[in-house]
């Protein structure tokens, strides 16, 4: 089945930097790759995603890039701020069309003011 | 209602007692999934509703989780004779997304924990 691992596990940075975080998936298939924020106590939230038929997607400080022949997938985070800080999960949709995610272990960003 | 409710938010049962985890999710949402948070790990898949039927149930750990879901709306997580390895946080998400893959909107999640 559908493998998605995701590193680093947790990731500090200061305040305007930039941070990336980076997952790879097991399943040529897959075809949809979405990335969902969890601040803590609170329940996971969409930020952004991207679909096999194109390489980069962008949403104002966030950006996620594709490389499907290599099977991973990025999220890039541009002049971090506090509230960024949260943990992010990458997913995979297996078999390139069922409905179920799966989900990477999550990373956990740290923004320092 | 507006967002996908949980109920309860928080449950502490003892070892080898039956519980129930309730979902509500958005109105019209045909999918629902169930996922499991364990602490410091990621989000384990356990069960996924198209309408009342579930096509993927790969993720259920064991006969002693079952999931139903009835009038295309609420569904229940059953979990009999509770384990201490079953505490966690079990979040239900529904989409309205068909075939195609979609955004998942959570629930705040049940968080369980057996004694």
């Amino acid at each position: 089945g559908e493998n998605v691992e995701q590193h680093p596990s947790t990731l500090s940075v200061q305040e305007g930097d930039s941070a990336v975080i980076k997952c790879t998936y097991s399943d040529s298939a897959s075809n949809y790759f979405p990335w969902y924020k969890q601040e803590l106590g609170k329940r996971p939230q969409l930020i952004i995603d991207i679909r096999s038929n194109v390489g980069e997607k962008k949403d104002q400080r966030i950006a996620v890039t594709l490389n499907k022949t290599a099977k991973h997938f990025s999220l890039h985070i541009t002049e971090t701020q506090p509230e960024d800080s949260a943990v992010y999960f990458c997913a995979a949709n297996p078999q390139g069309g069922s409905e179920k995610l799966v989900f990477g272990k999550g990373m956990k960003l740290t923004v320092n003011p | 209602g507006a967002g996908v409710s949980q109920s309860p938010s928080n449950k502490v049962t003892e070892k080898g007692k039956d519980v129930e985890l309730r979902c509500d999710p958005i109105s019209g949402h045909t999918a629902l999934y169930w996922y499991r948070q364990s602490l410091g790990q990621g989000l384990e898949f356990l069960i996924y509703f198209q309408g009342n039927s579930a096509p993927d149930k790969s993720g259920l750990p064991s006969d002693r989780f079952s999931a139903e879901r009835t009038g295309g709306s609420v569904s229940t997580l059953t979990i009999q004779r509770t384990q201490q390895e079953d505490s966690a946080v079990y979040l239900c998400a529904s989409s309205s997304r068909g075939t195609n893959s979609g955004e998942l909107f959570f629930g705040e999640g049940s968080r369980l924990t057996v004694l």
